[in-house]
């Protein structure tokens, strides 16, 4: 399958404070999604995105196709974004997700 | 939408005994997935369907587990004998045809004593 490797592994921020998040993935792929596990466990969907920018609220995200990665940015942090980030990539519709092992947020106060 | 509905949310019984989870995909959605999620292999794809076929089950990790989807709005994944080595959280996805983006349901954590 599709390898995923994502980095940092953790991360711990100030609230207020900016991170940039990185997925690599070891081949072509047409869905790429980035999810935030919150910590009662739900996968939460934040952006569908296999090419190209998008920008929810304090959060956007960017993947470059052609260089097979994808990173995510949370400006502005809050206590509240903590939790672990997947990025998962996938051949297209029908086919599974290849999650990657994550990047476990802490945000304090 | 109500989204993913997977039940139970939580499950605990003991080793031999047979557990049987439920995931009802968001309406008009054709793809289903199952999902394990543990410490040690993070998470990973169990079987999916199209079409309430199913179309990839090597993710199963034995003849312990099966996994059925009797008509578009059910499926079930279940596991006789459960071991508890099958402690994980269980998570049950959904895709409408011709897209690609996933939507998850809340899952159903599972612990086998």
């Amino acid at each position: 399958g599709i390898q995923v490797e994502q980095s940092p592994p953790d991360l711990i921020l100030q609230e207020g404070a900016n991170s940039t998040l990185r997925c690599n993935f070891s081949d072509s792929v047409n869905n790429l999604q980035w999810f935030h596990q919150n910590p009662w466990g739900q996968l939460i969907n934040l952006f569908y995105i296999p090419s190209g920018t998008k920008q929810n609220g304090r959060l956007s995200a960017t993947t470059v196709a052609t260089e097979r990665y994808s990173l995510l940015y949370i400006s502005s942090s809050q206590t509240t974004d903590s939790g672990v980030y997947f990025c998962a990539v996938g051949r297209g519709s029908g086919y599974a997700l290849n999650f990657g092992k994550g990047t476990s947020l802490l945000v304090t106060p | 939408d109500a989204g993913v509905i997977q039940s139970p949310r939580h499950e605990v019984t003991e080793m031999g005994q047979e557990v049987t989870l439920r995931c009802k995909p968001i309406s008009g959605h054709n793809s289903l997935f199952w999902y394990r999620q543990t410490m040690m292999r993070g998470l990973e794809l169990l079987i999916y369907f199209n079409n309430n076929v199913p179309i990839d089950d090597s993710g199963m990790p034995e003849d312990r587990f099966s996994a059925k989807m009797p008509n578009a709005s059910f499926s079930t994944l279940k596991i006789q004998p459960s071991e508890p080595r099958d402690s994980a959280v269980y998570f049950c996805a959904s895709i409408l045809a011709g897209l690609n983006e996933q939507f998850f349901g809340p899952g159903t954590r599972l612990t086998v004593l």
